[in-house]
Parts: structure tokens; C-alpha cells; sequence
């Protein structure tokens, strides 16, 4: 089984700051994905970026990057120039690649991240 | 754009009762699921469904059932309602996971409140 932690239950930074949330993973598969999500004050959760385990290059999307560390099961968020609309819950996620079948997200707990104006 | 919806957002139900939650999507997914959503504790999955008729248990499968008759339209069962059972319930659907398509799309989610 596989449990994903995320120890920062809550975060503030201020408008336009650089913010990095972590998330640290456990699994025995060597084959998998990682997700993060977000979830707004609307509720409608809807990603943010994903990594796949094989690829060396951490992803990047616009203000949002990871640094995805294979070995220390790491996987943290990093959000540059943080904007109010960047105020939500986030969700770290992993999802083992089960070859053709189906298989559901294992979740961390989240952390809720405030950008303060 | 890929839409999942589902039935409600608010739901209350008296303990005992048989709560049907429905959810449909709109992107002919294969994979269909049903998470629970509680304070402090992140989503874990109750069900989760790669075909028509066909189910699988995830992590907290217990007091809960589901059905997939058809291949857009996943429902969620509670047999008979209890208050531990009051949560958010998200569904999501995706593809069959590839490299490429693996994101799972979300729900708005039904806010359950069992009396």
C-alpha cells in the first residue's frame, strides 16, 4: 500500500511571494504517477501539474513547478509570484501505473495554503 | 471541456435511510470512482469501476455499495445511512491511465449530512 504525507496542515504567504509546499510519499512501485490538486473555496478540485516517476525532468506548468526527488520520495510544489486566486486546498496524490486496468489516487491530507493581499 | 456531474450538492438523509448518490460524465472515460472527503484526513477511496457492470473496493468500502449499468453513470449506495457516514463525496472519471492520460477529473461534489 502506499500513504503520501503532507506535513504542513495550513500555509500564509503574502501576494506575490514564492511559496513551496511538500509532500513525501511511500511506495515499493517503480512505476507511477504524481499529481497535485487543487480544491477552491468553490470545492471543484482540478489539477495542477503531474509528474511521471520515469521522467527525470521535474514539470512545469506557467507559475507552477515540482521538484520531484525519486529516491527521498520527495515531491514538493513550488508556486512563484502567488496570487489570490492561488488561495485553496492542495492535495498531493500518487497513482501506481497498473498497465492497462484502473486504479484510484491515494491522497495526502492537504494543505491549505491563504495568500494574504 | 470534460464534465462530471452529480446529482447533489446537498443531501439530508435521516440514519437508516437508503441514500442513492449519482454521478455522470460526459467524456466516454472508462474509469470511474468515488472518494470520500473528510476534514483532516484528505480523500480515500471507496469504489472505484473500469467497465460496465464491473467494481472494485478501495480503501474504505465498507457500509457502501455502487453500480455502473451504464458506461457514463456511476452510483454510490448507502444501504442503510449512518451519522459517521456524513461527508463530502467527490466522483471523478479518467481514461484507462496511459503516459499521456492519466488525470482523473472531478465532481463538485454532494455535501451528505445523515441526522
Amino acid at each position: 500500500a502506499q500513504t503520501v504525507t503532507q506535513s504542513q496542515p495550513e500555509m500564509s504567504v503574502q501576494e506575490a511571494e514564492t511559496v513551496t509546499l511538500s509532500c513525501t510519499y511511500d511506495t515499493s512501485e517503480s512505476n507511477y504517477y504524481l499529481f497535485w490538486y487543487k480544491q477552491p473555496p468553490s470545492r471543484q478540485m482540478i489539477l495542477v501539474i503531474r509528474q511521471e516517476a520515469y521522467k527525470q525532468q521535474n514539470a512545469t506548468e506557467n507559475r507552477f513547478s515540482v521538484n520531484f526527488q525519486k529516491a527521498a520520495k520527495s515531491f514538493s510544489l513550488k508556486i512563484s509570484d502567488s496570487q489570490l486566486g492561488d488561495t485553496a486546498m492542495y492535495f498531493c496524490a500518487f497513482m501506481k501505473h497498473s498497465g492497462g486496468g484502473a486504479d484510484g489516487l491515494t491522497f495526502g491530507k492537504g494543505t491549505h495554503l491563504i495568500i494574504q493581499p | 471541456d470534460v464534465k462530471v456531474t452529480q446529482s447533489s450538492r446537498y443531501l439530508v438523509k435521516r440514519t437508516g435511510e437508503k441514500v442513492f448518490l449519482e454521478c455522470v460524465q460526459d467524456m466516454d472515460h472508462e474509469n470511474m470512482f468515488w472518494y470520500r472527503q473528510d476534514p483532516g484526513l484528505g480523500l480515500r477511496l471507496i469504489y472505484f469501476s473500469y467497465d460496465v457492470k464491473m467494481k472494485e473496493k478501495g480503501d474504505i468500502p465498507e457500509g457502501y455499495s455502487v453500480s455502473r449499468e451504464k458506461k457514463e453513470r456511476f452510483s454510490l449506495i448507502l444501504e442503510s445511512a449512518s451519522t459517521n457516514q456524513t461527508s463530502m463525496y467527490l466522483c471523478a472519471s479518467s481514461f484507462v491511465p496511459t503516459y499521456i492520460y492519466n488525470e482523473q477529473f472531478f465532481g463538485p461534489g454532494t455535501r451528505l449530512t445523515v441526522l
